[in-house]
């Protein structure tokens, strides 16, 4: 599996903008770039995804860099109910449905 | 639909018993799977199934580890003869997988066991 490189932890205030970094230099050319963040005492919920363009939805955007081998997970006003450990992942999308591999994550950190 | 869920949310056991968790997916969800998490890393692939059938199998997957999936919806992970590094959560998710789409993962909230 193609790895990803986070920052162990980010820490944010209430209501600013937070842009979660990941790195993917070895990430191929039908993998999908996955964010699916855990809340403390839940398990992991989706957040975005997307393959080579910017892509929003209604919790987050997600900035893709040009030649893919870095993304940047972007919550537009960080809440306190945001504090969560955010996981980048590579998705192969040749394989559909394949498992995903999750690796230790950002723990991000919201103050009020 | 009230989204995946898993039983118990709690077992706490002996070294050496076998302990049983169930997990039921959303219900017209086609791929179910089961990861572990050890406190402080990310959940750590176990094996997946499409309907009944068992597609893969990490190598985590000691031969203490059983999954089933029989009628493609519940599925059950037993671990016989428990250690204590078994200690962990056990976290189960289903999605939809059909042409085109990247079928998203819908976790349940997990199963917390405790081996003493």
């Amino acid at each position: 599996d193609a790895k990803t490189t986070q920052p162990n932890s980010m820490e944010s205030n209430e209501e600013e903008p937070v842009h979660l970094p990941c790195n993917h230099s070895t990430i191929s050319g039908t993998d999908y770039i996955h964010w699916y963040r855990q809340l403390p005492s839940q398990g992991p919920e989706y957040v975005i995804h997307g393959l080579t363009s910017n892509v929003n939805n209604r919790m987050a955007s997600l900035a893709i860099a040009e030649d893919r081998k870095s993304s940047t997970l972007i919550l537009h006003r960080a809440t306190l109910r945001d504090a969560a450990v955010y996981y980048c992942i590579l998705r192969d999308g040749g394989t559909s449905g394949s498992r995903l591999t999750f690796g230790e994550g950002t723990q991000l950190t919201v103050n009020p | 639909d009230t989204g995946v869920s898993q039983d118990p949310r709690h077992k706490i056991t002996k070294r050496g018993q076998n302990v049983t968790f169930r997990c039921d997916p959303i219900s017209e969800h086609n791929r179910l799977y089961w990861y572990r998490q050890t406190l402080g890393q990310g959940p750590e692939f176990l094996t997946y199934f499409q309907n009944e059938a068992q597609l893969e199998k990490s190598r985590l997957l000691s031969d203490r580890f059983s999954a089933e999936r029989p009628k493609g919806s519940f599925s059950t992970l037993e671990i016989q003869r428990t250690e204590q590094g078994d200690s962990a959560m056990y976290l189960c998710a289903s999605s939809l997988v059909l042409a085109g789409n990247t079928g998203e993962l819908f976790f349940g909230e997990g199963s917390r066991l405790t081996v003493l």
